[in-house]
């Protein structure tokens, strides 16, 4: 069964880059017809879907997000990474990594527990 | 590209059956049937229960189920137990490889 670790830094200056990795166990980020997402929680305003990297390396990005966010895959370490530059506290949240099947729409079926970072001088 | 609306709680006695709404827009829940709602609690992993509107994903007791009426999509818990307490988060495709999420529900199990 496949296992997603998320790790970051957990606390980062604003203006700074923001970067967290997501680390696959049990299965290949590379696996055909599957997508890797982070989503994050900012206490009081839910749930926020970021962005997406397919396995054929296709990105796509939250309008809200797209100019400061990208989203990679390291096949060779079997990792995902997100990073967020010029970050403000409004960045502070639990990111979370998950994977789902390809499809545009398709759900996520698998998360990760989340890693909490902090912005802040 | 805004947020879903979910009440921020909801709760119910052991038995009883809960239903949590999700609202969007003509954009989103309104023009897609790709609603999907997760369970998660504190410190774990979300899990996903229901996927396009009202397929139960792999192992969700049929206690819950799903289902769309306009731009307004709903999770209904029957029977509920002392472990169905958790957030429940909604989310719709949006058009153009995107998601939008819910602000999320607390349900209590009184």
């Amino acid at each position: 069964q496949v296992q997603l670790q998320e790790s970051g830094p957990g606390l980062v200056k604003p203006s700074q880059t923001l970067s967290v990795t997501c680390t696959v166990s049990g299965d290949s980020v590379s696996r055909g017809n599957y997508f890797w997402t982070w989503i994050r929680q900012s206490a009081g305003k839910g749930m926020e879907w970021v962005g997406r990297v397919d396995t054929d390396g296709t990105t796509n990005y939250s309008p809200s997000l797209k100019s400061r966010v990208s989203i990679s895959m390291d096949t060779s370490r079997n990792q995902i990474s997100l990073r967020l530059t010029s970050v403000t506290v409004a960045d502070t949240a639990v990111y979370f990594c998950a994977r789902g099947p390809g499809a545009r729409a398709a759900p996520s079926t698998d998360w990760g527990r989340g890693t909490l970072v902090t912005v802040s001088a | 590209q805004s947020a879903l609306t979910q009440p921020p709680s909801a709760s119910g006695s052991p038995g009883q059956s809960v239903t949590l709404s999700c609202t969007g827009t003509s954009s989103d829940i309104g023009s897609y049937n790709y609603v999907s709602w997760y369970q998660h609690r504190p410190g774990r992993a979300p899990r996903l229960m229901i996927y396009e509107v009202d397929k139960r994903y792999s192992g969700v007791s049929d206690r819950f189920s799903g289902s769309k009426f306009g731009n307004t999509a709903s999770l209904t818990v029957s029977g509920l137990q002392a472990d169905d307490e958790a957030a429940y988060y909604c989310s719709s495709y949006a058009g153009g490889y995107t998601l939008v999420f819910g602000g999320g529900t607390t349900l209590t199990v009184l």
